[in-house]
């Protein structure tokens, strides 16, 4: 089945302690996003590649980048992580932009 | 910017009820979302709706533009139907969602 996978499902780091979070998907699709969710909060947008075009939010800290090797893989890596990064983080895919989004099962990250 | 309104916010029912979930927004929009959200996990976009109506298997999904108001209806619902369910829309040329509190569903068996 065509899908958004993400790797770990769960990740423990450090405070400091870099770390990335994986995502890859089956769909062929143009577009992938990465939302950041806290408890009991809706998502929050981060960034998004459209093909290899990066697009940043505007509140997104520094302290977050992206990469895309390819059409299939998106990677997120948090260079410095603090307390408050701690949150599910869901990576989801879209055909073009303005289409259905389709999520990952996330990756829950823990900083202690 | 859009306002995305659900109610209610949590809502217990008996496994076989019919349920029905609402979502309101207050600017036009290009499209709207229904997506599922169990406890601790990942969400699952049950619905992209831009007019009318979409039926799979026991959810029903309608949206009426003029009122700027969708409906999530469950028929025959179970307990594993409990979970988070949210409304988000795309505004008119945005890519960016705006999503809603969500409806915290919880069915008895």
């Amino acid at each position: 089945d065509a899908m958004v996978i993400q790797n770990p499902r769960y990740q423990v780091t450090q405070f400091g302690k870099p770390v990335t979070l994986s995502c890859s998907q089956t769909l062929n699709h143009n577009v992938m996003y990465w939302y950041q969710q806290k408890s009991s909060q809706a998502p929050k947008l981060l960034f998004h590649y459209y093909d290899k075009d990066f697009n940043n939010e505007a509140d997104t800290p520094d302290n977050f980048q992206s990469r895309r090797p390819n059409t299939s893989f998106c990677f997120l890596d948090i260079r410095s992580p603090g307390l408050g990064d701690a949150a599910m983080y869901l990576c989801a895919t879209s055909r073009v932009l303005q289409t259905e989004q389709f999520f990952g099962p996330g990756t829950r990250l823990t900083v202690l | 910017k859009n306002e995305v309104e659900q109610s209610p916010q949590n809502l217990t029912a008996q496994e076989g009820e019919f349920i029905t979930i609402n979502c309101s927004y207050s600017v036009g929009i290009s499209a709207l979302h229904w997506l599922q959200q169990h406890p601790g996990g990942g969400i699952v976009s049950l619905f992209m709706l831009s007019s009318g109506k979409k039926k799979h298997g026991r959810l029903i999904a309608t949206i009426n533009i003029q009122e700027k108001h969708s409906s999530l209806h469950i028929t025959a619902s179970h307990p594993r139907d409990s979970a988070v369910y949210i409304c988000a829309v795309n505004g008119a040329g945005s890519y960016q969602l705006t999503f809603g509190k969500g409806t915290k569903l919880s069915v008895i068996p």
